[in-house]
């Protein structure tokens, strides 16, 4: 089945440590997406990709990198730069559909982190 | 860019119809209106999108209001696996904009 497979799925990390969510699709889609979800809260972009080595700063891009080497990997490196870490963060995957301009969103299962 | 707002709870008895409002008062001529569900901790879901006619799929109705600042997303039977919490959103191609989640409470 196709779909966005996200790694690991809960991951705990000590104050100064980098960590790498991984997120993999098999959805043949262009664009890939990553967002942060907070208790209470809606979904903030952190980084999006259109296209292979190329990414582009979502709204709360300070202290993650990301890179797109692959069409289907889009790994997020929540580094030591971002003073609140701890959250839910999602990917996700599209495909412009027809020429409508109408974009759906894939996500895939979430990556729970808890800076300790 | 347009900013997405939503009640953030509301309670359906099961076997109504649920219509959940959005409000998108900013929202520009090309960006389309999405909805998608989340139960807690799995990644959103997909429902319905439209740009500016009311669309109906099998899961869902979304009507939107002429002028486009708002839109309504109708479950027509709630069942209680319909309790979640529902996401509008607006987008231009690749950037999307999501409210904060409106807590459907579908109760027997």
């Amino acid at each position: 089945d196709g779909g966005i497979t996200q790694s690991p799925k809960y991951l705990f990390r000590k104050e100064g440590q980098n960590v790498t969510l991984s997120c993999e699709q098999n959805l043949n889609h262009d664009a890939m997406y990553w967002y942060r979800q907070d208790p209470g809260q809606g979904l903030r972009l952190i980084y999006y990709s259109q296209i292979v080595n190329d990414f582009q700063k979502g709204d709360i891009a300070e202290g993650y990198s990301v890179s797109r080497e692959k069409k289907e990997s889009f790994p997020l490196t929540v580094t030591s730069a971002q003073k609140n870490p701890t959250a839910f963060y999602l990917c996700a995957s599209s495909n412009i559909l027809g020429n409508s301009g109408a974009n759906v969103l894939t996500f895939g299962a979430g990556s729970r982190l808890t800076v300790l | 860019d347009a900013k997405t707002t939503q009640p953030p709870s509301m309670d359906c008895a099961e076997g109504r119809a649920a219509n959940l409002p959005c409000n998108h008062s900013t929202i520009s001529g090309n960006e389309y209106v999405y909805w998608y569900r989340q139960i807690h901790s799995q990644g959103p879901q997909y429902i319905i999108h439209g740009l500016k006619n009311n669309e109906t799929n099998e899961m869902a109705s979304l009507i939107i209001t002429e002028d486009r600042k708002s839109s309504t997303l109708i479950l027509p039977h709630a069942t209680l696996r319909d309790t979640a919490v529902y996401y509008c959103a607006s987008s231009n191609f690749n950037k999307f904009y999501f409210g904060s989640g409106t807590k459907l409470n579908v109760k027997p």
